[in-house]
């Protein structure tokens, strides 16, 4: 079956870095995905991605957040001045189509900020 | 999107059927019931989903009840590998994409 591909598997960065985690979505996927597990929490929805715009995002994407397409292959999301309440697993997923669909999820980026 | 309730945690022996119970009661018509599942700290992995008709793939059968205010997964033969968080997400059909709200899901231990 295929994969959403996450790098790095885990990302350690000090408090106030920015940092880059990247997603390599199933080939013929049209939207893409970020959601964060924090430690013994539920995993959360970020944002969804579609034709190079922002479809959906939550509150938790505020500002300091962004999502970029740089490629056709690469999904990114940035954290501009991380905060030590980043600290999370970061999913990736992507579908073909927006609903009624399976989200293929990656095994996700383990961030820690110190 | 309906809230869901499912169980903090179950066991199931291995081999044996694992029933895991949603109850979803505020669902509306065009909402459909998905099951995911994660496995430690991997990422969420999807089971299975369905309006009103049961279904069944090769993973997992999901049984929706008349009224669809409950529905149940069913993994038959459950296996070690099988031991994760299962979550019951209510959706609706949503053209702006395909978010996801999930609850705090079953924890299902199988045992040997």
């Amino acid at each position: 079956e295929p994969e959403v591909t996450q790098t790095p598997s885990h990302q350690v960065t000090q408090m106030g870095q920015e940092v880059i985690l990247r997603c390599v979505p199933i080939s013929n996927h049209l939207y893409f995905y970020w959601y964060r597990q924090i430690l013994g929490q539920k995993v959360e929805f970020l944002v969804s991605f579609y034709n190079n715009e922002i479809s959906e995002k939550s509150e938790i994407f505020d500002d300091q957040f962004s999502v970029e397409r740089p490629d056709g292959s690469n999904f990114t999301l940035k954290i501009r001045s991380t905060k030590l309440e980043d600290s999370a697993m970061y999913f990736c997923a992507s579908t073909r189509r927006p609903t009624n669909e399976k989200l293929f999820f990656g095994s996700g980026t383990q961030l820690s900020v110190l | 999107d309906a809230k869901t309730t499912q169980p903090t945690s179950m066991d199931c022996a291995e081999g044996r059927a694992a029933n895991l119970p949603c109850n979803h009661s505020t669902i509306s018509g065009n909402e459909y019931v998905y099951w995911y599942r994660q496995i430690h700290s991997q990422g969420p992995q999807y089971i299975i989903h369905g309006l009103k008709n049961n279904e069944t793939n090769e993973m997992a059968s999901l049984i929706i009840t008349e009224d669809r205010k409950s529905s149940t997964l069913i993994l038959p033969h459950a296996t070690l590998r099988d031991t994760a968080v299962y979550y019951c997400i209510v959706r609706a059909y949503n053209n702006a994409g395909n978010m996801l709200t999930f609850g705090g899901g079953t924890r299902l231990m199988v045992k040997p």
